[in-house]
């Protein structure tokens, strides 16, 4: 069956940092582009970034709203996709969800169950 | 890059349709063919039911459709059915490797 579980949210101090894990099974990792999507309580959906798979050069890519403060990697050896979250906000509060990637930024086949980040002091 | 638009919520009775609109710019929805569609119940992940603008996920019902028309994508459900009561959201490739989702819409099957 193919899985993603993301595991790491919890509750941080604005400017702190968070580290979310995407563990995957049930498919060759390595192979596929994965992204991360939020959602803050009560709202839409909101992209997040993504990193590419080996084929593609495996390097990220980041919306607007969070480049610069968030990082995304990959170990392929391992099948877990990372979120890096520096200098959180409280509009950082949401439901992080990794997703597999039907292509290249086409769209998401798979989505986790999502884990919850609340930035609050 | 800001949000696509859709209806804050639309309705329909069992067995009619309901269509969902998604309004971007040339830049997104009217530039690629990279639209897609997710359906998210309460508390729930959301759940792909249209990529590239008018394909169906295997398991998805045919019930389900999509099509394009410039800048404006559309998701069409028939025979509505209970189950379809949910959030619905498009998503377009917006260039430069970047993605935009719209608002959301609120289905209510009547």
């Amino acid at each position: 069956e193919v899985q993603l579980v993301e595991s790491g949210g919890g509750l941080v101090q604005p400017g702190r940092s968070l580290r979310l894990s995407c563990t995957t099974s049930g498919f060759s990792f390595g192979d596929y582009v994965i992204n991360w999507v939020r959602q803050a309580p009560g709202k839409g959906l909101e992209w997040v970034g993504f990193i590419r798979s080996k084929v593609y050069g495996g390097t990220p890519g980041y919306a607007a709203s969070v480049k610069g403060r968030f990082t995304i990697s990959r170990d392929d050896s391992k099948s877990i996709a990372y979120l890096q979250m520096n200098s959180l906000k409280t509009e950082d509060t949401a439901v992080y969800y990794c997703t597999r990637d039907l292509g290249l930024l086409s769209a998401f086949d798979i989505w986790g169950q999502g884990t919850m980040v609340t930035v609050s002091s | 890059q800001s949000a696509l638009t859709q209806p804050r919520s639309v309705s329909g009775s069992p067995g009619q349709s309901v269509t969902i609109s998604c309004t971007g710019t040339s830049s997104d929805v009217g530039g690629y063919s990279y639209v897609s569609w997710y359906q998210q119940h309460p508390g729930k992940a959301p759940k792909l039911v249209i990529f590239d603008v008018s394909k169906r996920p295997s398991g998805v019902p045919d019930r389900f459709s999509g099509s394009k028309s410039g800048n404006t994508a559309s998701l069409t459900i028939s025979g509505l059915q209970a189950e379809d009561e949910a959030d619905y959201y498009c998503c377009s490739y917006a260039g430069s490797y970047t993605l935009v989702f719209g608002g959301g819409t609120k289905l209510t099957v009547l």
